[in-house]
């Protein structure tokens, strides 16, 4: 089965905002609202950011924000800090037979 | 708050099974579907497969016919196993709570810290 499509990188520098874009097709990021986003920092387990595409769990910084639009779900994080340097990982319910697909990780460099 | 554990081999031999065991500790097992996701060095996530409480399962379909998920209530803890294994199979296995109470929201709440598994004779 095919991945979801991230970009493999972006940058910013403190205190700017930056979009990462989560590709899909109608069969998953189009058809169901369970759209989830996780970060991960070198050697951790992942942290849930972002789940059923704009809901955040509770103690997750209101910083990080998630919308989606057609085929494609984004993750934005806005007043970028040191601590935001990460992998970020997309994640979609992809229906019966596929059930749940990630992303590949895009790697977030705050400059 | 949900605390989760692998246990298990950190090497098996090729065409060998991988076995590992998760241990759910702070809530309990019953009402949630819990699973594994794994994450070769260097790559990214894939999601193997979860299981209801109740038993229900399901897999990624790419493994469907070398994996087996099952779950003990008894003892708050579920189960891998991962038969016929390749070198391709070496990754650090997270076992994780779907958030969804009694239905699949497939989204991930609760990770364990992940456990190594190398496959190499």
């Amino acid at each position: 089965q095919s991945a979801l499509t991230q970009p493999a990188s972006v940058s910013g520098s403190p205190g700017q905002s930056i979009t990462i874009s989560c590709s899909g097709t109608s069969t998953d990021v189009g058809t169901y609202n369970l759209v989830s986003w996780y970060q991960q920092h070198p050697g951790k387990a992942p942290k849930l950011m972002i789940y059923e595409v704009t809901k955040r769990p509770p103690g997750v910084s209101n910083r990080f924000s998630g919308s989606g639009s057609g085929n494609t779900a984004s993750l934005t994080i806005s007043g970028l800090q040191p601590e935001d340097e990460a992998e970020y990982y997309c994640c979609s319910y992809a229906g019966s037979n596929l059930h749940v697909l990630f992303g590949g990780g895009t790697k977030l460099a705050v400059l | 708050q949900v605390q989760l554990q692998e246990s298990g081999p950190g090497l098996v031999k090729p065409s060998e099974t991988l076995s590992l065991t998760c241990s759910v500790s702070g809530g309990s097992i019953s009402n949630y579907y819990w699973g594994w996701i794994r994450q070769p060095p260097g790559k990214g996530l894939e999601w193997i497969g979860y299981i209801y409480s109740s038993g229900i399962t399901n897999s990624n379909p790419s493994l469907q016919s070398r994996v087996t998920i099952s779950v003990d209530p008894s003892k708050n803890q579920f189960s891998l196993k991962l038969r016929s294994v390749t070198a391709a199979d070496t990754a650090v296995y997270y076992c994780v709570r779907d958030g969804g109470y009694s239905s699949s929201s497939s989204y991930f709440d609760f990770w364990g810290q992940g456990t190594l598994v190398s496959v190499s004779s």
